[in-house]
């Protein structure tokens, strides 16, 4: 199975701020990297698919980058709507794994 | 636009078998693959396994011997079985819809989730 990596667990952060969150693979994963964001006692959402494509009607604050094993999750300005917890999932070969979640709080 | 939405039993005992469903509106059921994932009250994200729109699943490999995953098409709603249930398959189950291959096979819409809770 590809273990999925994301660092760090949790952050503390202002409205405003810059926020990254990464995900490294154990091994490469080309471009299958989804980014989802889930709040408290809801369904998660997909943020971005791909590793760097926006899903329609997602904040552009949003963006992701990254390849082979290495990724990125940016929050550009950090909205009160953000405060939640981030998770990325792999889908290059079943099973498909996921991180094991950043909570993003406030400061 | 298409919604999910999950229905189960809420209450298992341990030992026996789990039947979900997770019934689709705004869209086809053969139109798409599905994912059915798990998060245990507190934890993380588990992803069980996916059904494409031809029947074809494919199962994480702990479930591999307990689960079942089926599409009926003339209910438009996907099914999950789980068998030989324990404590440690209490959880939120959800359903989610997959964009394809070349969209990295993403879930981007879930259902609301159904609570289930093995105990005696």
């Amino acid at each position: 199975d590809i273990q999925m990596t994301q660092s760090p667990s949790s952050l503390s952060a202002s409205i405003g701020d810059r926020v990254t969150i990464s995900c490294r693979a154990s091994q490469t994963i080309s471009l299958y990297l989804n980014w989802y964001q889930q709040k408290p006692g809801k369904a998660p959402t997909l943020l971005i698919y791909t590793a760097s494509s926006l899903l329609s009607g997602v904040p552009s604050r949003f963006s992701g980058s990254g390849s082979g094993t290495d990724f990125t999750l940016t929050i550009s300005s950090l909205q009160p709507d953000d405060f939640a917890t981030y998770y990325c999932q792999q889908t290059y070969s079943p099973p498909r794994t996921f991180g094991q979640g950043t909570r993003v709080e406030i400061k | 636009q298409m919604q999910l939405h999950e229905s189960g039993p809420g209450l298992v005992k341990p030992s026996e078998t789990l039947s979900l469903t997770c019934s689709v509106s705004g869209g086809a059921v053969t139109s798409y693959s599905w994912s059915w994932i798990r998060q245990p009250p507190g934890k993380g994200l588990e992803w069980i396994g996916y059904i494409d729109y031809s029947g074809n699943t494919n199962y994480n490999p702990p479930f591999n011997s307990r689960v079942t995953m089926s599409v009926d098409t003339s209910k438009n709603h996907l099914s999950l079985t789980l068998k030989s249930l324990t404590a440690a398959d209490t959880a939120v189950y959800y359903c989610a819809r997959d964009r394809p291959k070349w969209e990295g096979d993403a879930c981007d819409i879930w259902g609301q989730g159904t609570m289930v809770i093995v105990s005696s």
